[in-house]
């Protein structure tokens, strides 16, 4: 199927381990990213990745860490995951028109 | 900060009724995008004006952008029950911040939106 989608869906894990959020786009799209979504704040960017192997951070990278060995996969690590790290996340691509399509979200809760 | 802001940032009406969001922003930029997102999903595209147009409409969608001002409204005619979600608005800060950030969004805290039957 056409599209973004991201996995696991929901996710709980505890304090002090790692995690790895999978997004897959069949698009071919270059650029890619990853947001956090909580109460209050919107939606933040963590990193970003302009083509394979090109990553930038965003506003609020410390903590995770990205991947771009191929176009159409973007995972997001979280080295040692934290209480703060709760929040829903989504991964977007973008098509040359700058407009971004987002996966469905992955819901993490760090106990 | 570059983020967009919404006003208001909740709105309530009855069907058949618009819906008319606005979102103000700081700095220069290459376009301004709406988004939609319904509850528990992610957020979907509705539209993108560019930095050099007025007024772009899309079926029950228009779009306005004032740069002078650095703002942006989003009217929905006619609204239904199904138009009920969180609408935000986007700014791609391409003329100040190309390199390293071009196509880079920025988002505000979005406008829920309730449509009553």
């Amino acid at each position: 199927d056409a599209g973004i989608t991201q996995s696991p869906r929901y996710k709980i894990t505890e304090t002090g381990r790692q995690v790895t959020l999978m997004c897959h786009q069949t698009w071919s799209h270059s650029y890619m990213f990853w947001y956090r979504q909580d109460l209050g704040h919107g939606l933040r960017l963590i990193y970003y990745s302009a083509a394979a192997d090109i990553t930038d951070k965003g506003e609020v990278p410390d903590g995770y860490v990205v991947s771009r060995s191929k176009t159409e996969n973007f995972p997001l690590t979280l080295e040692s995951a934290t209480r703060s790290q709760t929040s829903v996340y989504f991964c977007a691509s973008r098509n040359r028109e700058y407009e971004q399509y987002f996966g469905p979200g992955t819901r993490l809760t760090v106990t | 900060s570059q983020q967009g802001e919404e006003d208001p940032q909740a709105l309530s009406i009855q069907e058949g009724e618009n819906a008319t969001m606005n979102c103000s922003y700081k700095t220069s930029i290459n376009n301004l995008q709406w988004y939609r997102q319904n509850s528990g999903r992610g957020l979907v595209h509705l539209i993108l004006i560019r930095s050099n147009e007025r007024e772009k409409h899309s079926g029950r969608l228009r779009v306005t952008l004032d740069t002078s001002k650095k703002s942006s409204s989003l009217l929905i005619t006619a609204s239904r029950a199904a138009d009920t979600a969180s609408y935000f608005c986007a700014t791609d800060a391409g003329g100040e911040d190309r390199g390293s950030t071009l196509g880079r969004l920025y988002f505000g805290r979005g406008t829920q939106l309730t449509v009553w039957p």
